[in-house]
């Protein structure tokens, strides 16, 4: 198994400008998140997702829509870039939902906006 | 409002001594917590966990304490290695089957040869 992997590693964008951070998982977990790390603030939660088509907000979700059409994958689209999201994304995934799941993380990928 | 806390920017230690990394919390509804070790330019990953009706779970080196009226938890290393050195991150989820992760900001770990 390759476990979580994300795409890109590494991304500058202008501000503005449109992406998406890929993350998946061939584990067939059923939970999947993203979370955002910034120097001093820990990991704080955007969205989540329980299940193929099923999406959820997390902690700081302005600025990033998502979505889950398969079990494998669960993109993240930046719809309008700002400095302020400049920080590391980080992909997870669960085997189930239950709040004793341990959550696998992917390698991350650091996006700076210009 | 902060729910976990690490008190601790960083920690240093010796090689072969004991390593202790402080998590307070303040969501009584927490039910379940989890340590996280990362490397630099590395995700995330688990290193221990456990469950509020326990206070002890021990892997290994590492072991993690829970005292649920003090709100505490607590990890220790024994004996710590250089390659222990590391952010550790502590993590709380609850409330049922609120699967959702909070984490503490982390503290970085130096273990010196």
């Amino acid at each position: 198994n390759a476990g979580v992997t994300q795409t890109p590693k590494f991304q500058v964008l202008k501000t503005g400008q449109s992406m998406t951070l890929q993350c998946a998982q061939d584990m067939n977990h059923e939970y999947m998140s993203w979370y955002r790390q910034d120097p001093g603030m820990g990991l704080r939660l955007i969205h989540y997702s329980v299940g193929a088509g099923i999406t959820d907000q997390g902690e700081v979700p302005n600025g990033y829509n998502v979505s889950r059409s398969t079990t494998e994958d669960f993109p993240l689209r930046l719809l309008s870039a700002a400095p302020s999201q400049t920080s590391v994304y980080f992909c997870a995934s669960s085997y189930g939902v239950a709040n004793q799941e341990t959550q696998y993380f992917g390698p991350g990928t650091r996006l700076l906006v210009l | 409002d902060q729910q976990v806390k690490q008190n601790s920017p960083s920690l240093s230690v010796q090689e072969g001594r004991i390593s202790i990394l402080n998590c307070d919390y303040t969501n009584s509804m927490f039910d379940y917590f989890l340590w996280y070790k990362k490397y630099p330019a590395e995700g995330p990953t688990f290193l221990i966990s456990i469950s509020s009706i326990k206070d002890k779970n021990e892997d290994g080196r590492f072991t993690v304490f829970l005292n649920k009226s003090a709100k505490h938890l607590s990890l220790h290393i024994v004996p710590s290695q250089p390659g222990d050195s590391a952010v550790y991150f502590c993590a709380a989820s609850g409330g049922g089957s609120n699967y959702k992760l909070t984490f503490g900001k982390g503290t970085l770990l130096t273990v010196n040869p």
